[in-house]
């Protein structure tokens, strides 16, 4: 059972809008939530956190939403550039148990000049 | 500047062949992960080792074993592959949290595309 779902496998946008990457998990027991930016032939790389005692987070453009009731999270990106086309993975995980990340499918973001 | 280091880029190997895979990290950190990524299913855990010597079970963890005899260094076996281990496979490395809980720092490698015929 997939427990961290990213529901739209790809996602256009035009270069300074707003993209909005959405996330949704199942395990109540999740309380750290992590979104990573992975391009082609590198490894992921950490884009920025949220836990569950927030239900929101800045780091410059871009900003995680967590809607703890909705077991919902999303990630704005503003503005859209075109560097920023990538996959892009939701992860969670219990903050209080021993173990790996618990990642999603994942979302391809292409942003058009 | 590289961090984690995954010892091959691209690997070819028939059936039933016994496979290593090898990462490398050079942070010092305490917790190790090996991860698969296929299209549609995102990153899936296959084992972790949170010390040297220790291993511990992910998501997916059959077919598989680890090793961990240096802490920089965490290995990967495919005992006897098949094609349904064809796969990019993330190495993963981060430091040791607060009162032992994890630290979700990953620093990830590059990544080993592996076919299997």
């Amino acid at each position: 059972d997939q427990q961290v779902k990213q529901n739209s496998p790809s996602l256009s946008v035009q270069e300074g809008r707003i993209s909005i990457l959405n996330c949704d998990y199942t395990n109540s027991m999740f309380d750290y939530f992590l979104w990573y930016k992975k391009y082609p032939a590198e490894g992921p790389t950490f884009l920025i956190s949220i836990s569950s005692i927030k239900d929101k987070n800045e780091d410059g453009r871009f900003t995680v939403f967590l809607n703890k009731s909705a077991k919902h999270l999303s990630l704005h990106i503003v503005p859209s550039q075109p560097g920023d086309s990538a996959v892009y993975f939701c992860a969670a995980s219990p903050t209080k148990r021993i173990g790996g990340l618990t990642f999603g499918e994942g979302t391809q973001l292409t942003v058009n000049p | 500047d590289v961090k984690v280091t995954q010892s091959s880029r691209y690997l070819v190997k028939r059936t039933g062949e016994k496979v290593f895979l090898e990462c490398v990290q050079d942070m010092d950190h305490e917790n190790m992960f090996w991860y698969r990524q296929d299209p549609g299913l995102g990153l899936r855990l296959i084992y972790f080792s949170y010390d040297v010597k220790m291993k511990e079970k992910g998501d997916i963890p059959e077919g598989y074993s680890v090793s961990r005899e240096k802490k920089e260094r965490f290995s990967l076996i495919l005992e006897s592959a098949s094609t349904n281990q064809t796969s990019m496979y993330l190495c993963a490395s981060s430091e040791l949290g607060h009162r032992g809980l994890i630290n979700y720092g990953y620093t990830f490698g590059s990544g080993t595309r592996l076919t299997v015929v």
